[in-house]
């Protein structure tokens, strides 16, 4: 089956702008998760979701930032007014249900990569 | 809180020589461990992975091993490939008990010369 896809690949935005990036997670797959990778950097925890439900969003940088997964499948992060700062690549990944109360390995998708100018 | 530190980069080896990445964390309980590869021009993949300590995860020749001791989990390879040349990032994450987010490390290039 397929992989984890995201859209759009590359996205330009003048500073102020809202942005919508989409992610189409592994069918089946209860768990979503969006990370933020800095340019040259490991990527960092944004938020998480379990079905629809989102469990954490301790990662999220500002109240600009916003996620969603209304139906437990797809999920999209907004980002209102982009600032400068908010230039990077977005990364989603999901994962299905382990066993004994362990989560699963996590996919990841090829990531979009945003630069606001 | 949760930390990865990796060795810093970059690194430029030969084929056929011996490769270490070394990678140290800072975590409360039990992680699991990952190390994840980034090739050129693709996402990130996980390469391997250890749960408990001393086990030692492995995939196409590459081995690390969970060191609760010294809380280290080095990459290590014994004869590297040209194909081998990508981004290698050393990860943990709470599985059980926790939601699964993975903290990650800073990365760390690896280019192999034929």
């Amino acid at each position: 089956g397929a992989g984890v896809s995201q859209s759009p690949r590359y996205k330009v935005a003048k500073r102020g702008q809202d942005v919508a990036l989409r992610c189409d997670p592994i069918s089946g797959h209860v768990s979503l998760f969006w990370y933020q990778q800095a340019l040259g950097q490991g990527p960092e925890f944004l938020t998480y979701f379990q079905n629809e439900a989102q469990l954490d969003k301790s990662g999220l940088p500002s109240d600009r930032f916003f996620a969603e997964r209304p139906e437990g499948s797809v999920s999209t992060l907004k980002i209102q007014r982009t600032q400068q700062e908010d230039s990077a690549v977005y990364l989603c990944a999901s994962s299905g249900l382990g066993t004994s109360g362990r989560m699963d390995t996590q996919y990841f998708g090829p990531g979009t990569r945003l630069t606001v100018l | 809180g949760n930390s990865v530190t990796q060795m810093e980069g970059p690194v430029t080896l030969s084929e056929e020589a011996f490769l270490t990445i070394n990678c140290t964390y800072t975590a409360t309980g039990y992680p699991s461990l990952f190390w994840y590869v980034q090739y050129p021009g693709e996402g990130l993949q996980l390469l391997l992975k250890a749960t408990k300590a001393d086990d030692k995860g492995s995939n196409k020749g590459f081995e690390a091993t969970y060191r609760k001791e010294t809380t280290s989990f080095h990459l290590e390879k014994g004869s590297v490939q040209v194909s081998d040349s990508a981004v290698y990032f050393c990860a943990l994450s709470q599985e059980k008990g926790g939601d699964g987010k993975l903290t990650f490390g800073q990365g760390t290039i690896l280019t192999v010369h034929p």
